[in-house]
């Protein structure tokens, strides 16, 4: 079982449709990172979250952190083709100093 | 984008014998990290370093060694490869939180 849960592993949708992509832990983090990866490269930071309940935006995407810092969730709205790719979310633990542990990954196909 | 290159970007290997993986930066970071991905594990740490000569194990540690003899290099070290560390190895940097990660190498052991 690892410590940041993330739902689901695989999503194939059509352009245009707005999808959620969930991560899910019992443990408190001091902040959650969501990364995007292409095939063939490392995943690039897309945003950080610190504060409970902090929302932020990214053109089409929309990140959450959940009230008591247990969980995040990054909405995108009319997916495009070049959202494909995939989806990591990342946290520091409270107590762990600096050090990222790392979700599963969601794996996001957006056909044209 | 982040000055941070791998070498091999691709190694096929047989079982038992030695493979290491370099890393090479131009930022001048203090953290440097090696991780493994595995298809459902996501992204898991190995050995991560805070300074010259200053390592410390990650949550998958058994079966490698690293070295970091200058700010710039950070060595991963499979003494004896084994079909099980088979995979995808990326490493990061990170100077103020934000990781930046190289192109990744692709280990095949048979």
């Amino acid at each position: 079982t690892q410590l940041l849960e993330q739902s689901p592993q695989f999503l194939s949708i059509q352009e245009g449709e707005n999808l959620t992509v969930y991560c899910n832990s019992s443990s408190v983090f001091s902040s959650l990172q969501w990364y995007r990866q292409e095939p063939g490269e490392g995943p690039v930071l897309l945003v950080t979250v610190v504060t409970g309940g902090e929302v932020k935006k990214l053109k089409r995407l929309t990140f959450q952190f959940g009230d008591a810092r247990k969980d995040s969730s990054l909405h995108i709205t009319a997916a495009q083709p070049g959202d494909t790719g995939l989806y990591l979310c990342a946290g520091v633990l409270s107590n762990a100093g600096n050090m990222l542990t790392f979700g599963g990954g969601t794996r996001l196909m957006v056909k044209p | 984008d982040a000055g941070i290159t791998q070498s091999p970007r691709h190694k096929v290997t047989e079982t038992g014998t030695p493979v290491t993986l370099r890393c090479h930066q131009t930022e001048n970071h203090r953290y440097m990290y090696w991780y493994r991905q595995d298809p459902g594990h996501g992204l898991r740490l190995i050995h991560y370093s805070y300074g010259v000569k200053d390592t410390d194990k990650g949550e998958v540690s058994d079966g490698y060694s690293v070295s970091r003899s200058k700010t710039e290099d950070f060595l991963l070290t499979l003494e004896s490869a084994t079909s099980s560390q088979t995979s995808v190895y990326f490493c990061a940097i990170s100077g103020t939180g934000e990781l930046f990660f190289g192109e990744g190498s692709r280990l095949t052991v048979l």
